[in-house]
């Protein structure tokens, strides 16, 4: 166990609907990561947030966007859903971005079915 | 531009064999780490070992070391005695000065028993 939880494990929706992704970081960690895992691009870095703060930014589409709480708990949201968004998505967390011995550590992912 | 290159799309190897992952990356950032993770059939995403781009020795991790040549730009994954439990996803990552971590496209691993 990682101790980053994600919810939901899996979730399957329509095509023009609007989802939220849950991620609560391990105890102690102020950085997380969004990434998707799809089967032809691999693991693509989404978005980055650290102690609430937009951090840095990847291949994240305008329908997507994401926040950190002030609890540290981060959510994804995904709206108007096409079928190319069926993935897996994780989240990550680690105690500070742009460190050295950072570890980070990952969830284990929601699984987006697109329908 | 940062870059990681997995350039093996699937290897087998024979149980008990070791194995080496490659692994190599691009960077101008003179600080950043490298990281291997194992995603098994289940989904999950596994650490396995970190490198720092400072550290002077390789890291090891029970039968995972990292074979860091940091003049060639390269951190091959060697797991010793391979298990069948090893047969899964590897995926080698960079954590960068700009924050990020990326990712190599992967190498999955088949050990034959």
């Amino acid at each position: 166990d990682s101790g980053v939880t994600q919810t939901p494990k899996h979730l399957i929706t329509a095509t023009g609907q609007r989802v939220t992704l849950r991620c609560s970081p391990r105890s102690g960690d102020l950085s997380v990561y969004w990434y998707q895992q799809s089967l032809d691009q691999g693991l693509q870095f989404l978005i980055q947030y650290y102690n609430g703060e937009e951090r840095a930014k990847g291949n994240i589409l305008e329908r997507f966007s994401a926040q950190q709480f002030p609890d540290l708990h981060s959510e994804l949201n995904l709206s108007s859903l096409e079928l190319g968004d069926s993935a897996l998505y994780f989240c990550a967390s680690s105690v500070t971005p742009g460190t050295e011995n950072t570890e980070a550590f990952f969830g284990q992912g929601t699984r987006l079915t697109v329908v | 531009a940062q870059k990681i290159t997995q350039t093996q799309p699937g290897m087998f190897v024979q149980e008990k064999e070791a194995v080496t992952l490659d692994c190599t990356y691009d960077t101008s950032d003179p600080s950043y780490g490298l990281f291997w993770y194992k995603q098994p059939s289940s989904g999950e995403m596994i650490f396995l070992i970190y490198q720092g781009s400072y550290d002077q020795q390789n890291a090891t991790e029970g039968r995972y070391s990292l074979n860091f040549q940091k003049a060639r730009k390269s951190a091959n994954l060697v797991i010793s005695a391979s298990q069948l439990g090893d047969s899964a996803m590897y995926f080698c990552a960079m954590l960068g000065g700009d924050d990020k971590i990326i990712f190599g496209k992967g190498t999955r691993l088949h050990i034959l028993p």
